[in-house]
């Protein structure tokens, strides 16, 4: 079975300062992963995707994240936070080229302070 | 490509009444998803189609909940006799299933459902 932990429910960073949110995930097959943006009252926006390949992916809105399989960890980065990034960020993991379907972490909440 | 739209995107209802929600993917995307999502959590998978052959139900699905994809486009998902644990916001995502390559889910806006 797969799943996803995202340490920290809450991160507040200043802005422009870099921007970490934590991802790490369990997965008995080599997985997909993928991070999405939600605002509010909206649906989710896939922010970039790691599936085979180069283990540093970038994404839209200068956001980036590294695969790393020693520490089964999968970290979004920004070096310089903008206002328009708060949201809830979701961190996603999926097995199967069958249904594709994604398990989620609980998210973390980016507030940006001014 | 217009996106995938839900609706209604806000549904207050009684329990004990039934609701159905439409979810209308992105045109020639044969692979459509339901999901829902609790306040404070990720979303958690209920169900999947490729075009209309449900092949996939969560064992969050309960009898009471059905989808359906009759002609392969628009789906539908129902809940019968409604609880106030039903109520969540209910997200669709729909992708282009070739089987070849990895395709992106695109997700709708979604449907929040307040059981009183």
């Amino acid at each position: 079975a797969q799943s996803v932990t995202q340490l920290g429910s809450h991160v507040s960073v200043s802005e422009g300062a870099l921007v970490l949110l934590r991802c790490n995930y369990s997965s008995s097959v080599p997985p997909y992963l993928f991070w999405y943006v939600q605002y509010p009252n909206q649906g989710l926006q896939l922010l970039l995707k790691y599936t085979t390949g180069a283990t540093l992916v970038k994404g839209i809105n200068g956001f980036e994240a590294e695969f790393k399989k020693s520490e089964t960890s999968f970290h979004l980065t920004k070096p310089s936070a903008h206002m328009s990034d708060a949201a809830e960020y979701f961190c996603a993991v999926s097995e199967n080229f069958g249904n594709e379907k994604l398990t989620f972490g609980t998210g973390t909440r980016l507030t940006i302070i001014p | 490509d217009t996106g995938v739209s839900q609706d209604p995107r806000h549904k207050i209802t009684k329990r004990g009444q039934n609701v159905t929600f439409r979810c209308d993917p992105i045109s020639e995307h044969n692979r459509l998803y339901w999901y829902r999502q609790t306040l404070g959590q990720g979303p958690e998978f209920l169900t999947y189609f490729q075009n209309e052959a449900q092949l996939e139900k969560s064992r969050l699905l309960s009898d009471r909940f059905s989808a359906e994809r009759p002609k392969g486009s628009f789906s539908t998902l129902e809940i019968q006799r409604t609880e106030q644990g039903d109520s969540a916001m209910y997200l669709c995502a729909s992708r282009l299933g070739t089987g070849l390559v990895w395709e992106t889910q695109y997700f709708g806006p979604g449907t929040r459902l307040l059981v009183l």
